[in-house]
């Protein structure tokens, strides 16, 4: 077990909607990062907080935003959901240093299905 | 811009034989590469990291990967195959920040008995 938490497991959701997945960072972490994992795909970067701030972003669009808390939980919010939103999203944590190539720890997932 | 490209979509190997998982990588500068494993209904976990140190890398469970600059290549191995090998393998790249991670598309390992 990597000490990262997701909630919740599962989650079905219409178009348009709005959904908010949430993540317990492991003990001494203060990094977290997103990211989906469409079906059949490698998972794909949404974006990176690190001490409360986005600290970098990939290629989703600005209805996908984030928070991370004082305590480095984090939430991801999706809006106006589509049907290419359903996927799995990944939260990672990690402890950021001055090297490259941190090592991520990886919960298992919320299962998302946009109908 | 950095991307990685696993070979195979699918392996599978008899248990006891050896494991060979490909990817070649394109990357503008001296990347950090991983490979990733993910079993059903679980995280992903880190099997092996190359860092600009020792070409040959060394994981968990018996796995370790080779980096070939001349080849863009990070193959990972095993020289025998367990039966919980059986899983979705990831090779990976991190972006020139080394913040943000590219991955493959994926190759299944099958193992049979």
């Amino acid at each position: 077990e990597t000490g990262v938490t997701q909630s919740p497991t599962h989650l079905i959701k219409t178009r348009g909607q709005q959904v908010t997945l949430r993540c317990s960072s492991q003990s001494g972490h203060n990094t977290v990062s997103w990211y989906q994992q469409a079906l059949g795909q490698g998972p794909q970067f949404i974006f990176q907080y690190y001490r409360e701030e986005e600290n970098g972003r990939g290629n989703f669009p600005p209805r996908f935003s984030g928070l991370q808390f004082p305590n480095y939980s984090s939430e991801l919010n999706v809006n106006a959901l589509e049907l290419d939103d359903s996927a799995l999203y990944l939260c990672a944590s990690s402890l950021r240093s001055s090297g490259s190539g941190e090592k991520l720890f990886f919960g298992s997932g919320t299962q998302l299905s946009v109908l | 811009a950095q991307s990685v490209t696993q070979l195979d979509s699918h392996v599978s190997v008899s248990e006891g034989t050896p494991v060979l998982l490909r990817c070649n990588y394109s990357s503008s500068y001296s990347p950090s590469l991983f490979w990733y494993v993910q079993h059903p209904n679980k995280g992903l976990q880190l099997l092996l990291k190359y860092t600009s140190a020792a070409t040959l890398v060394k994981g968990i469970n018996g796995f370790e990967a080779e980096f070939k600059k001349s080849e863009t290549s990070f193959h990972l191995t095993k020289p025998s195959a367990h039966m919980s090998d059986a899983a979705e393998y990831f090779c990976v790249v991190s972006d020139r920040s080394g913040y943000a991670l590219n991955f493959g598309k994926g190759t299944s390992l099958l193992v049979t008995p």
